[in-house]
């Protein structure tokens, strides 16, 4: 069974700075999708980013990238000049492919808060 | 454009009781599915499906039952709530079979049950 870990349950960073949320995986599985979402406190998910595991390049969407080490199995986050509205739960999820829809797993979910 | 709609937003249920929670989509998804969200434990899947007349059951399934009798509905029933039970609970719905198609999730329910 796949599992997501990620090690900081809570973060903070100053509006207009960096920050990167972490993110590990454990799979046998060679193909998969690997998804960042975000959960602002109005409780809606939202889908930040996505990453196939056959393409080599990172992700980037606006001010948000990945790191995508698939040797590491690592999956990190980068939000780029932190907003306010950034502040929300970050969960990272993992999907096999190629064997029609096979569930998200989650992992428990990191807290970013966006201090002004 | 209502994509998924869960119902109801909120519910306070007694020990014992049963209730069944909605959830609809329009976009045609054959894949269907329930989590539930509690602090420090992320997103847990309760059951899902991949088509009418199918349903499977995933990580946390006790408890609870599903059905899929059409396309865009896919309830769940809690039969006798227990306080282990409080819980968010979101649907979420996607096309089967193509490539990195996301995951759509309703706005959410959140029951307490006491």
């Amino acid at each position: 069974a796949q599992t997501v870990t990620q090690s900081q349950p809570e973060m903070s960073v100053q509006e207009a700075e960096t920050v990167t949320l972490s993110c590990t995986y454990d799979t046998s599985e060679s193909n998969y999708y690997l998804f960042w979402y975000k959960q602002p406190p109005s409780r809606q998910m939202i889908l930040v980013i996505r990453q196939e595991a056959y393409k080599q390049q990172n992700a980037t969407e606006n001010r948000f990238s990945v790191n995508f080490q698939k040797a590491a199995k690592s999956f990190s986050l980068k939000i780029s000049d932190s907003q306010l509205g950034d502040t929300a739960m970050y969960f990272c999820a993992f999907m096999k492919a190629n064997s029609g829809n096979t569930p998200l797993v989650f992992g428990k979910g990191t807290r970013l808060s966006v201090i002004a | 454009n209502a994509g998924v709609t869960q119902t109801p937003k909120f519910q306070v249920l007694k020990t014992g009781q049963s209730m069944t929670l909605q959830c609809a989509q329009d976009m045609n998804h054959e894949y269907m599915s329930w989590y539930r969200q509690d602090p420090g434990m992320g997103l847990r899947l309760i059951h899902y499906s991949v088509g009418a007349g199918i349903t499977d059951q995933g990580e946390v399934p006790n408890g609870y039952n599903v059905s899929r009798s059409t396309t865009e509905d896919f309830p769940l029933r809690l039969l006798s709530a227990a306080p282990s039970q409080t819980s968010v609970y979101f649907c979420a719905s996607s096309y089967v079979g193509v490539r990195d198609s996301p995951l759509h999730f309703g706005n959410g329910t959140r029951l307490t049950v006491t």
